[in-house]
């Protein structure tokens, strides 16, 4: 199973770029990768998604390695408002996705 | 925008306890979802729903059922509430989009607790 590997904890200064990292290594060549991001007493609200192009919208930017391997979600311009526990999914099989404990990204004022 | 309405956001219930959890979806996706999350778990998958009476079950569906008799609507069932079913119960629903992606959107979710 494609499974993702993220930091438990990272911080953030407010304005500042965020770059959370995920480890996705044996992804198989058809799976996406996903974004979700969940604040506090929420539930998890998606970001973006991509499976061999960088992405770019509204919310972020996904940056995935040639060989998609690994990915990086950028927060451009992080506020307070960002602060959450993100997490990185790879689509398994069928419809199911596989949460992991996430990162949980605090933006400092 | 898509819109998924849980029936409760706080829930307090005995032991032994029947307990129904409701979910409603507005935009007429096939698939739905029951994940509990807890304390350094994450989300765990409890059961899906891919058509009308059709479910199938995730990675932890002991102790619960589920029901799907219209398509917008979902229903987890605890037969006999346990102490260890103290929990956030979120519901999703999502449906194939562009490019054969998918995304799933998620209801506030139920702070489940059982005494």
């Amino acid at each position: 199973d494609a499974k993702t590997t993220q930091p438990p904890s990272m911080d953030c200064a407010e304005g500042r770029a965020a770059n959370l990292p995920c480890n996705h290594s044996t992804i198989s060549g058809n799976e996406y990768v996903y974004w979700y991001r969940q604040i506090h007493s929420q539930g998890p609200q998606y970001i973006i998604h991509g499976l061999k192009n960088n992405e770019t919208n509204e919310m972020a930017s996904l940056i995935i390695t040639e060989d998609r391997k690994s990915s990086t979600l950028i927060l451009p311009h992080a506020t307070l408002r960002d602060t959450a526990v993100y997490y990185c999914i790879v689509r398994v099989t069928g419809n199911q996705f596989y949460f992991g404990t996430g990162t949980s990204l605090t933006v400092i004022p | 925008d898509v819109k998924v309405t849980q029936s409760s956001r706080y829930l307090v219930k005995r032991t032994g306890e029947k307990v129904f959890l409701e979910c409603v979806q507005d935009m007429d996706h096939e698939n739905m979802f029951w994940y509990r999350q807890d304390p350094g778990l994450g989300l765990r998958l409890i059961y899906f729903s891919y058509d009308v009476k059709m479910k199938e079950k995730g990675d932890i569906p002991e102790g619960y059922s589920v029901s799907r008799e219209k398509k917008e609507r979902f229903s987890l069932i605890l037969e006999s509430a346990s102490t260890n079913q103290t929990s956030m119960y979120l519901c999703a629903s999502g449906s194939l989009g562009e490019r054969l992606s998918y995304e799933q959107y998620f209801g506030p979710g139920t702070r489940l607790t059982v005494t």
